[in-house]
């Protein structure tokens, strides 16, 4: 069965230091997809990144950026000089198929990102 | 712009009545998905939609309903035979089912529900 787990429900830290938000996934597919999502408190999730099975270089986008290790079935996500404007809850995400006629997204449960000033 | 639009934003419902939140999307998508979200239990999916006039029950379907008569709207009930209905839900769209997962999900910004 497919699952992400986020083991990381609250994490607080104090701007300007670097923060990595772990997400581990299990499934049996050979191809599938990952996803970062920021949730702020306005509630809307906002799409971060997206990262197919196939591609596993990392990733760097300003100050995001993602580890994808799949021997370890691991997609971690890393703030460099983390802003307070970064205090959201983050999901990660997995992609599901049914015999590839409907796909849907498996989310873990959250973390809770807090950055003091 | 396009996006999903979700009203109202915040609904109270008194026990043993039925409330619907209205899901409504101009991106022309042909998927849309309506998921709840408890504290520390993440998302978890009600209803999804490929397409107009069909629907396919998610994890969690019992005690809600939905309909899908146009594209651009995915209307969920939440009846009176839902036994805990207070959470915070969010409707979500992509281009078509078959590549939700190549695209990712737009998503409404959500609404929150109270039992008083």
């Amino acid at each position: 069965a497919q699952k992400v787990t986020q083991a990381q429900t609250e994490i607080s830290v104090v701007e300007k230091e670097d923060v990595t938000l772990d997400c581990v996934y299990e499934t049996r597919d050979t191809t599938y997809y990952l996803f970062w999502y920021k949730q702020p408190p306005s509630g809307e999730l906002v799409f971060l990144i997206r990262r197919n099975s196939f591609d596993e270089q990392n990733e760097i986008s300003g100050r995001y950026s993602w580890n994808f290790q799949k021997s370890t079935s691991s997609f971690n996500f890393t703030i460099t000089a983390s802003q307070v404007v970064d205090s959201a809850v983050y999901f990660c995400a997995l992609s599901e198929a049914y015999g590839g006629a409907t796909n849907k997204l498996i989310f873990g449960t959250g973390t809770l990102l807090a950055v003091q000033p | 712009d396009g996006g999903i639009t979700q009203s109202p934003k915040y609904l109270f419902r008194k026990e043993g009545q039925n409330v619907t939140l209205s899901c409504e999307q101009n991106l022309n998508h042909d998927a849309m998905y309506w998921y709840r979200q408890d504290p520390g239990q993440g998302l978890r999916l009600i209803y999804y939609s490929q397409i107009v006039n069909d629907f396919q029950k998610g994890d969690i379907a019992e005690g809600y309903s939905v309909s899908r008569e146009k594209k651009e709207s995915f209307p969920l009930t939440v009846t009176s035979a839902q036994k805990n209905p207070t959470a915070f839900y969010l409707c979500a769209s992509s281009i078509d089912a078959r590549h939700g997962s190549t695209y990712g999900y737009t998503f409404g910004s959500g609404t929150r529900l109270t039992v008083v």
